[in-house]
């Protein structure tokens, strides 16, 4: 199973809104609906924000969205604030006959 | 409150097995399937497997199998991932997660991590 695809990295100003892709292929991403994306500081334990495509946690920023269309999944960041400056990562349940999951490669976000 | 405490970093030969533990507390042990993820240092995350702490079937991602064995002990709410015959790309921060909601499959709840190294 290989990594989903990534940008390596997205940039944004204060205030602007950003997406973030993640590609996959029609065995996980473009079969279900069940993507989920993760927030992780340096250092630090990833966090929960998106979850089966566009489901947000309790807690998590209305800023934070998720959609899907065929093999990519994205994550839009509205307002970009500077606490928004982390690292990225999409996840995708594989199969089911593997019950398998995958994560995506990463990306880095940058508040300019 | 729920959470998932992590045993502590291990410095392993190669060659050498490790046993990291996750302790669970807060919810319902045998209610929620458990996963491990790992992250090398400056990489990615990457999923090696689940434990269902009910009936302790499990499932490893393909790359892992036949080197790592995941079990439960259910009277003390903890979970156990064995990673054997290891080597130097195995360093990683190792990371136990819970499922958002049974039958979901995201991880809300995460360990601390462990840090292992292997030199």
């Amino acid at each position: 199973q290989s990594a989903l695809t990534q940008p390596a990295s997205v940039s944004g100003s204060p205030g602007q809104s950003i997406t973030i892709s993640c590609t996959g292929t029609s065995s996980d991403v473009g079969s279900y609906n069940l993507v989920s994306w993760y927030q992780q500081h340096p250092g630090k334990v990833p966090k929960l924000m998106i979850y089966e495509v566009s489901e947000r946690p309790s807690g998590v920023s209305h800023r934070f969205s998720g959609s899907k269309s065929g093999n990519t999944a994205s994550l839009t960041i509205s307002g970009l604030q500077a606490e928004d400056e982390a690292d990225y990562y999409c996840c995708s349940y594989a199969g089911s006959s593997t019950f398998h999951y995958v994560f995506g490669t990463g990306t880095k976000v940058t508040v300019l | 409150q729920v959470q998932l405490v992590q045993s502590g970093a291990e410095v392993k030969k190669p060659g050498a097995s490790v046993k990291v533990s996750c302790k669970a507390s807060g919810y319902s042990f045998t209610g929620y399937y458990m996963h491990w993820v790992r992250q090398a240092p400056g990489q990615g995350l990457e999923w090696m497997g689940w434990i269902n702490p009910n009936t302790g079937t499990t499932n490893y991602a393909h790359k892992f199998q036949g080197r790592v064995t995941m079990t439960r002990d259910t009277s003390i709410n903890t979970i156990y991932m064995e990673l054997s015959r290891l080597r130097s790309d195995d360093t990683a921060v190792y990371y136990c997660a819970r499922l958002i909601a049974p039958g979901s499959k995201a991880f809300d709840i995460w360990g601390q991590g462990t840090m292992v190294t292997v030199s």
